[in-house]
């Protein structure tokens, strides 16, 4: 089946520009997650949704990070006044629910921020 | 949030060479721990999981040692197409990741 996609794959954006994200999880996954990837660096975690949960947004590293998931599905993670350190890709990963572990993950948007 | 360590390499082995690489915890309550697999600019996917009991699969077997709160992963007779980084995954909501343990195995 279908597994997890996101859109775009790449983004060039210039400092200060607003940027959206967008995951289309596996269809019936009702948890999500937003992860950041620097080059050579470990995956930190971003924020999650379960199901009509309010969201963990723990791992937001400022307040230009926002995130929203419509209808339990779809997510899109939106960075205001994007800075040159918000390069890095970013990954998104869906589960059947939170207490299932294997995460599957889509491909990664890769932002570049000049 | 409760963190996982890895050593973070790289290991370079010639093909067929077993490598092991460790991962320790800090969270002792932890029950349940992964290895995910991340291939160079591509995303991480789950290898295997690790209980109390480990577990093997082929040439990989991953260990959890409670009492010195690490999990191990041996991979046996290494392949060229085993190069890639090895995340440590601790079980919490969501789950923890480690920074990842680089393979390179050479021909």
């Amino acid at each position: 089946g279908a597994g997890v996609s996101q859109s775009p794959s790449n983004k060039v954006t210039e400092k200060g520009k607003d940027v959206e994200l967008r995951c289309d999880p596996i269809s019936g996954h009702t948890a999500l997650y937003w992860y950041r990837q620097s080059l050579g660096q470990g995956l930190e975690f971003l924020i999650y949704f379960q199901g009509n949960s309010a969201p963990d947004k723990s791992g937001l590293p400022s307040d230009r990070f926002s995130a929203e998931r419509t209808g339990g599905s779809v997510s899109t993670l939106t960075i205001q006044r994007t800075q040159q350190e918000d390069s890095a890709v970013y990954l998104c990963a869906s589960s059947l629910d939170s207490a299932a572990y294997e995460q599957y993950f889509g491909p990664g948007t890769r932002l570049t921020v000049t | 949030r409760k963190e996982v360590e890895q050593d973070p390499g790289p290991f370079n082995v010639p093909e067929g060479a077993t490598v092991a690489f460790n991962c320790t915890y800090s969270n002792s309550a932890s029950q349940s721990f992964f290895w995910y697999r991340q291939d160079c600019r591509k995303e991480p996917k789950l290898l295997m999981s690790v209980y109390s009991s480990g577990n093997e699969d082929g040439r990989f077997t991953a260990q959890l040692n409670r009492a010195s709160q690490y999990i191990s992963l041996l991979i046996r007779d290494s392949k060229l197409s085993d190069s890639a980084t090895y995340l440590c995954v601790s079980e919490h909501t969501p789950l923890v990741f480690g920074k990842g343990t680089r393979l390179s195995v050479i021909a």
